[in-house]
C-alpha cells in the first residue's frame, strides 16, 4: 500500500518570501502521478501542481515549483513570492497508474502567510 | 464552467439519526468520488464511481454508509444510523478520468452529537 507522509504540520512565511513544504511517499509502483492540493480555509480544495513521475523536469506553475527525486522518493513544493491569499492547508497527494488504487493523501501542512 | 455541487453544507444530527448528501459534478466528468476529512487530517476515499457503477468502495463502512450514482451523474451519500465518529467533512469530487486532476466540491461538515 502506499503512504504519503508529510513531516511539518504547520509552517508560517512572511510575505514575499519563499518557502518549501517537504512530503515523502512509499511505494514499490514505478509509474504514478504525485499532485500538490491546496484547501484555504473554508473554501474548496483546488490542485495547485502535477508532477509524471516519468518526467525528469520538475513541474513549475507560476509562483510554484517543485523538487521531484524520485530516488529519494521525495516531493516538495516551492512558494516563491508567499501572498497573503497562499494561507492555506496544502495537501500532497499520490496515485499509482497501474490498477484501480484511490489517490493517497498525506495530512497536510497548514501554512500561514504573515504580512 | 459551473463546479461541483454540494448541498448541505453544514448539517447537525443526534447519533442514530440519519442524514444524506448530495453531490452534482462538473458536467461530462465520468468519475465521481465521495471523501471523508476528519479534522486534522487528509480526505480519505470512501467511494468511486465510473459512470453509474462502483469502482472502489473497499474504505466504505457498509453496516451504515451507502452511496449511489443515479444515471451517471448525481450522487447521494447517506449514513444510516450516524455514530459520533462520523463527524467530519464529506467532499465530492469529480474528473475526467482516474488520472485526470480531481475537482472538489465546498463539502458537508458534519456534527454528531
Amino acid at each position: 500500500a502506499q503512504t504519503v507522509t508529510q513531516s511539518q504540520p504547520e509552517m508560517s512565511v512572511q510575505e514575499a518570501e519563499t518557502v518549501t513544504l517537504s512530503c515523502t511517499y512509499d511505494t514499490s509502483e514505478s509509474n504514478y502521478y504525485l499532485f500538490w492540493y491546496k484547501q484555504p480555509p473554508s473554501r474548496q480544495m483546488i490542485l495547485v501542481i502535477r508532477q509524471e513521475a516519468y518526467k525528469q523536469q520538475n513541474a513549475t506553475e507560476n509562483r510554484f515549483s517543485v523538487n521531484f527525486q524520485k530516488a529519494a522518493k521525495s516531493f516538495s513544493l516551492k512558494i516563491s513570492d508567499s501572498q497573503l491569499g497562499d494561507t492555506a492547508m496544502y495537501f500532497c497527494a499520490f496515485i499509482a497508474l497501474s490498477g484501480n488504487t484511490p489517490l493517497v493523501f498525506g495530512k497536510g501542512t497548514r501554512l500561514s502567510v504573515i504580512a | 464552467e459551473a463546479g461541483v455541487a454540494q448541498s448541505p453544507r453544514y448539517k447537525i444530527i443526534e447519533k442514530r439519526q440519519s442524514v444524506a448528501f448530495w453531490c452534482n459534478p462538473i458536467s461530462g466528468h465520468a468519475t465521481l468520488y465521495w471523501y471523508q476529512q476528519i479534522l486534522g487530517q487528509g480526505p480519505k476515499l470512501l467511494i468511486q464511481f465510473q459512470n453509474n457503477g462502483v469502482v472502489d468502495d473497499s474504505q466504505l463502512p457498509k453496516d451504515r454508509f451507502s452511496a449511489e450514482r443515479l444515471k451517471g451523474v448525481d450522487s447521494t451519500l447517506k449514513i444510516q444510523p450516524a455514530k459520533l465518529e462520523d463527524s467530519a467533512v464529506y467532499l465530492c469530487a469529480s474528473s475526467l478520468g482516474r488520472l485526470r486532476a480531481q475537482y472538489f466540491g465546498p463539502g458537508t461538515r458534519l456534527l454528531v452529537l
